[in-house]
């Protein structure tokens, strides 16, 4: 079956830690997105990539760093500068980075700090 | 600066009641609108879509969308909804530099 795989489901991170979210895509799609939703708010654009080997901050890009080295998997890396990390983060492909290209949704990780 | 609103946070339905749910936004240029819908604790998944053409435009699940130019809305509805219906919703127009402004969603809370 084609889709997005986000891993792990719950995560629990001390402050201070660095921490990896995990998004693959089987869809061969060329854009991917990486979105915060908090309650009672819509998403918000951390960072998206074009194209392997590139991508761009969203509107709230600090705190978080990403990579793109292969096609179908864009990492997360929530920092400890990250003040307010507790979220449910998203993870989204499109077969290309126009705003009429339908986003395909993973089923989110959700990052608690303790 | 590109904006959306959504009027409701919750909406409560009977079962088999009519229902609207309302989307506004704030654009000076033509937009591609869009309606996604989030099962609880799950991602997002495309309802329906306006890029061009007939105003109306149909979705899946049986909702329906109408574009609205000169009040900039796109209400999503749906004559008759269902226990499965009960979701969040989420309108979306396109922005600058390829993304989607979201709106903040809206509860849709089905009564038996």
């Amino acid at each position: 079956d084609g889709g997005i795989t986000q891993s792990p489901k719950y995560l629990f991170r001390k402050e201070g830690q660095n921490v990896t979210l995990s998004c693959e895509q089987n869809l061969n799609h060329d854009a991917m997105y990486w979105y915060r939703q908090d309650p009672g708010q819509g998403l918000r654009l951390i960072y998206y990539s074009q194209i392997v080997n590139d991508f761009q901050k969203g509107d709230i890009a600090e705190g978080y760093s990403v990579s793109r080295e292969k096609k179908e998997s864009f990492p997360l890396t929530v920092t400890s500068a990250q003040k307010n990390p507790t979220a449910f983060y998203l993870c989204a492909s499109s077969i290309g980075a126009r705003a009429y290209n339908e986003q395909f949704f993973g089923p989110g990780t959700r990052l608690t700090v303790l | 600066a590109q904006s959306v609103t959504q009027l409701d946070s919750q909406v409560p339905v009977f079962e088999e009641a009519p229902v609207e749910l309302r989307c506004n936004y704030s654009s000076s240029v033509s937009v591609y609108l869009f309606w996604y819908v989030q099962y609880p604790n799950q991602g997002l998944q495309l309802l329906l879509k306006y890029l061009s053409g007939s105003t109306l435009v149909k979705g899946i699940n049986g909702f329906e969308a109408e574009f609205n130019k000169s009040q900039t809305s796109f209400h999503l509805r749906k004559p008759s909804v269902h226990i499965s219906d009960t979701a969040e919703y989420f309108c979306a127009v396109s922005g600058s530099n390829y993304q989607l402004i979201w709106g903040a969603g809206t509860k849709l809370i089905i009564k038996p």
